[in-house]
């Protein structure tokens, strides 16, 4: 079955610091994927998607991710983390020819410490 | 601001009452997404209409419909509601959508929050 695994829950990091998270997908074949945020009381906002081609992906705010098919993996990462990155992070996978597939993780929370 | 909005912000209403909740799309945008995000199931995709014409149905139960009307706007009826139901419903649109779920960045309104007593 399809599914997308956020292992993290909760993460806290130093503001400056640098910051990966991580998602790991079960698909038949390679899907699209994407990582989208969510600040507090507002919507998704598209960070990054990927489809094919480069398997580093370039976003907004100064965020990347790197698709590994061996891994499974689309890790989001950034060099340096602000404290209005603190938010919710749900990576999410889905085919090209259905919506109606498209699963979301269950998000990791980010925490900024001054 | 995504330029997407959604009307009311906020529903408080009973069990077995029904709903409509309303999404206005960015201008220009022809599909529109519904999703509904709660602590149970997280986020899941509803349904999504394209152009006046339902495209793609998701985890959407039979006790909900959606229809997206001339102008674009979208309705979500919600009826029979159960407690399960409370939940934040968001509404996304795109400008196209046409060609799949993944071709077109989809711009999320800010959410309806839906408590039912």
């Amino acid at each position: 079955a399809q599914s997308v695994t956020q292992p993290d829950i909760h993460i806290t990091v130093s503001e400056g610091a640098s910051l990966e998270l991580r998602c790991n997908y079960s698909y038949g074949a390679t899907p699209y994927l994407f990582w989208y945020v969510q600040s507090p009381g507002q919507g998704l906002q598209l960070l990054l998607k990927y489809f094919s081609g480069d398997t580093l992906v370039q976003g907004i705010k100064g965020f990347e991710a790197e698709f590994k098919r061996s891994q499974s993996s689309f890790n989001l990462r950034k060099p340096s983390v602000h404290w209005s990155d603190a938010a919710e992070y749900f990576c999410a996978v889905a085919p090209y020819s259905s919506a109606s597939k498209i699963i979301f993780g269950s998000g990791t929370r980010l925490s900024i410490r001054p | 601001d995504s330029g997407v909005t959604q009307t009311p912000k906020h529903l408080i209403t009973a069990t077995g009452q029904r709903v409509t909740l309303r999404c206005s799309p960015r201008s220009g945008d022809l599909s529109v997404y519904w999703y509904q995000q709660s602590l149970d199931q997280g986020l899941q995709f509803l349904i999504q209409y394209y152009n006046g014409e339902e495209r793609a149905k998701g985890n959407i139960l039979e006790r909900f419909s959606a229809q997206q009307f001339p102008d674009l706007h979208s309705e979500l009826n919600l009826s029979s509601l159960e407690l399960g139901d409370s939940a934040l419903y968001f509404c996304a649109s795109s400008a196209t959508g046409s060609r799949g779920f993944g071709t077109d960045t989809q711009y999320f309104g800010p959410g309806t929050r839906l408590t039912v007593l």
